[in-house]
Order: C-alpha cells, then structure tokens, then sequence
C-alpha cells in the first residue's frame, strides 16, 4: 500500500532557534495528518493535526503546513528546546487507518 | 483524559513461549482499538485493527495465527504473541479509539518492549 515518507532522517538545531520537518505523502486520498513526537522508549504523543481541507494550522509553538499540490507536509517549531529532543512522525488517515512516516529524529544543540 | 495503558511495559521470554500483552483505555470506551509493532530506528508498522466484539483485521503480511487479538470489552485489548522467537523482538504498541469504526482519533499507550531470548 501507499505510505508516508519523511524527508530527512536527522535534523539537529540550535536550541532557541526555529526547527521545520518536513513530510512527503503519496496516498492523495488522505483526508487528515498528524503529527507525533516520540521519546525514547515510549508512545507516541500527539503534537497537531490538520485536515485536507485546510493548509495551514497553528498549536503552542508549533504550526503544520499542508500543501495537497505536491502532496507535503511540515511541521515548524518555534524556539526550539532540549525537551524538542525527540523523534518526530507524520501519519496520515486513510483508509480507516493510519500510516507512518520514516520518522526524523531531532536534536536540540545547547 | 484519554489515557491508554498497556501491561507489562517490557517482558522477556524464552523462544518458544507465548507472551500475553495488555492494552487498556482507563477513561474512555474504546470501540476500535489498533496493534503496532516498531523495530528499533524504524517507524510504527500497524499490525491488526480490533472491534470490540469481533474479529480483528490484520494487515497483509501479519500472521494472525501468531498474533492472536482479543477485545473482549470496550476497555481492552490483548495481544498474544505466540510461539515467540527472537525476530519478534520489537516494540509494540496499541492505540484505542473511542469513536467507532474511525481512526481519527487514536490515543496511544506507552509501548512494551518484548525481548525474545
């Protein structure tokens, strides 16, 4: 079946700066994104989500932009902090279930 | 709210034997609950979609056979692992839903770690 991939594996960003992830899906029938962040040795943890029907949405320090024409998604952090650290996932919903991306693992730089 | 726990949180076997694991929603009724399995460095892989009161749907490739699921009630979930060997060796981790048939809305449990010797 069709699946979600990230961009770039590792992203390392001074703390207080910005961090932007990004994600590339393929399954256009997608209606709704999430992103994930997960510590080491445990679940993941809901950060956003968004629906297709928008392109932009914004939480606490972190914004997601969709972008349906090229089938991208991206997650910015703003002032980035050592608790940033973690790997960081895209999902998508179709289907009735979710799938993954590769995953990028951040690393926040004192 | 919206808490999802999962038992126990790491378990070590023998190859050969079976391992049971938990997942429980503490304040929500979870109508769908969902089975992941996660390698190390690697990404969540959905294993299985549970219905409280009827069988599980697996995903291709995963054998139902050796992972038998239960939702016997609309609070848990269990995941049998059976005739384990060391490839099985992974991270599994369950999410519960409360809305039916949906799975916009997954809460997810801490993981157990299952380590097949």
């Amino acid at each position: 079946g069709e699946s979600v991939g990230l961009h770039l594996p590792t992203l390392s960003v001074q703390e207080g700066d910005n961090s932007i992830i990004n994600c590339a899906y393929s399954n256009s029938a997608s209606d709704y994104f999430i992103w994930y962040k997960q510590e080491s040795g445990k679940g993941p943890q809901f950060i956003i989500d968004i629906r297709s029907n928008m392109d932009k949405r914004q939480g606490q320090r972190v914004t997601v932009l969709l972008n349906k024409t090229v089938k991208h998604l991206s997650l910015q952090i703003a002032a980035t902090q050592p608790g940033d650290s973690a790997v960081y996932f895209c999902a998508e919903n179709g289907d009735y279930k979710l799938s993954f991306g590769a995953g990028t693992t951040v690393t926040v730089r004192a | 709210g919206a808490v999802v726990s999962q038992h126990p949180s790491w378990v070590i076997c023998k190859s050969g034997t079976s391992v049971k694991i938990e997942c429980r929603s503490l304040d929500f009724q979870a109508t769908t609950m969902f089975w992941y399995r996660q390698f190390p460095k690697q990404s969540l892989m959905l294993m299985a979609t549970s219905n409280e009161g009827s069988k599980a749907t697996y995903e291709q490739g995963v054998e139902k056979d050796k992972f038998l699921i239960n939702h016997a009630s609309l609070t848990l979930s269990t995941l049998t692992v059976t005739s384990a060997h060391p490839e099985d060796s992974s991270f599994y981790i369950c999410s519960a839903s409360p809305d039916p048939l949906s799975s916009y809305e997954q809460y997810f449990g801490p993981g157990t770690r299952l380590t097949v010797t």
